[in-house]
């Protein structure tokens, strides 16, 4: 069984600028989150994508952007990047069932650094 | 928004004691889960608490679900430096969406 992975692992960008983050989800899950973990903080929902849709948002603006691919990997699109969008971006994958609770894994995020 | 809190923030205790975290909120979780999270990388998910008063062990941690399903507590008995790191607990606030708390900071010293 594959874990969740994502790229790159770190990224340098100049505000101003666009980037694109990638995650591969965990074999079998269909579900993918992601979540933005500033320094010394937990980390924050940004939103969530299941079945190639966006199905939950957090308090970001719409300068962030994701995907969802048919073999469940995503991206998130951030534009304009801003000084404070410097964070550990990290994916999570589920499984989406019928019940009050499912577990999410994490993949080992990517750092960004916008100078 | 719901928001959970986590006490202590910062916690450095020696090889062989015992510990408790708290996570408290005033709002109503479907479920909340726990996470250890080391320098660098992705949280790891140790449990998950679904019913009120549920009380689940692994190993040497106990983790228990308040009776209202709002607050939760992490006990380590005999902790060890390997225990180091970073606990997060988060709340399924609807649909999936993870409610993180800060994060209690735990270092053990051998």
């Amino acid at each position: 069984e594959t874990g969740v992975t994502q790229s790159p692992t770190h990224l340098i960008k100049t505000r101003g600028q666009q980037v694109t983050l990638r995650c591969s989800s965990q074999s079998g899950h269909n579900t993918v989150s992601w979540y933005q973990q500033a320094l010394g903080q937990g980390p924050q929902f940004i939103f969530q994508y299941y079945r190639e849709e966006e199905n939950g948002r957090g308090n970001f603006p719409p300068r962030f952007s994701g995907l969802q691919f048919p073999n469940y990997s995503s991206e998130l699109n951030v534009n304009a990047l801003e000084l404070d969008d410097s964070a550990l971006y990290l994916c999570a994958s589920s499984l989406w069932r019928d019940t009050n609770s499912y577990e999410q894994y994490f993949g080992p995020g990517t750092r960004l650094t916008v100078t | 928004t719901q928001l959970l809190e986590q006490s202590p923030q910062f916690l450095s205790i020696q090889e062989g004691e015992n510990l408790t975290v708290y996570c408290n909120s005033s709002s109503v979780f479907s479920s909340l889960q726990w996470y250890r999270q080391e320098p660098g990388e992705g949280p790891v998910l140790l449990v998950t608490v679904v019913t009120g008063g549920e009380v689940k062990k692994l190993k040497r941690l106990t983790f228990q679900f308040g009776d209202a399903r709002k607050d939760s507590s992490l006990h380590i008995t005999a902790a060890q430096p390997g225990d180091t790191g970073l606990y997060l607990c988060a709340g399924d606030e609807s649909q999936g969406n993870l409610i993180f708390g800060k994060g209690t900071k735990l270092s053990v010293k051998p």
